[in-house]
């Protein structure tokens, strides 16, 4: 659900195990998505990205899946490793701008 | 892998000083953005930047706030008076393209107004 202030939703899972995290967005006319994973002390660094035209868009581990229809966006995450531990943000692409929604955490166990 | 890199890393001020951030954007990228993200909140939008004029601003970035491409390498974020909430951690990010979402951050620069 949604976060507030210094709260965010957390995803913990097991390594090894799939991953699923999960956004709503709020422009019904928005026609790019994109998906940020920010480390500890880092910036955001993208991960993949798709356009409304599509459903569906797969990368290397990570599958983003969009519903238009309930304005839902999210990120699948194949054999989750430590290293996937991280703040992950959807965003909504405007003209020249970056609208990012509030983020979840995800915690991966050894 | 080309970087966008940022300095400062951190960076502490008083009430009321002038700061400015700085950033080398992705040598060939032609447009440039400044972001900030205040602790445990989302990454909001300050500024976008081509052609060395501001493409769009947000409601944040008001008069207190300039940008500025001094050479043709560096990108810098001032700002004049710096007030509490302004502390923040800012973000810098660079694209080849104005549709290409795909952008390039900086690790940022984490601003602490005293």
């Amino acid at each position: 659900g949604e976060s507030v202030g210094l709260h965010l939703p957390t995803l913990s899972v097991q390594e090894g195990d799939n991953s699923i995290i999960n956004c709503a967005y709020s422009n019904s006319a928005s026609d790019y998505f994109i998906w940020y994973k920010q480390e500890s002390g880092k910036g955001p660094q993208f991960i993949i990205d798709i356009r409304s035209n599509m459903d569906k868009r797969q990368g290397q581990r990570v599958t983003v899946l969009l519903n238009k229809t309930v304005k839902h966006l999210s990120l699948q995450i194949a054999a989750t490793q430590p290293g996937d531990s991280a703040v992950y943000f959807c965003a909504e692409g405007g003209y020249s701008t970056l609208t990012f929604g509030k983020g979840t955490m995800l915690l991966v166990s050894p | 892998e080309p970087e966008v890199t940022q300095t400062p890393s951190h960076q502490v001020t008083q009430m009321g000083q002038e700061v400015i951030l700085r950033c080398v954007p992705i040598s060939n990228h032609l447009y440039f953005y400044w972001y900030r993200q205040i602790l445990g909140q989302k990454v909001e939008f300050l500024v976008s930047f081509y052609n060395n004029e501001i493409s769009e601003k947000s409601e944040i970035f008001d008069d207190q706030f300039s940008v500025e491409r001094p050479d043709g390498s560096n990108f810098t974020l001032k700002i004049r008076s710096t007030k509490l909430e302004d502390s923040a951690m800012y973000f810098c990010a660079s694209s080849e393209a104005i549709l290409n979402y795909g952008y390039t951050f900086g690790s940022g620069t984490r601003l602490t107004v005293v």
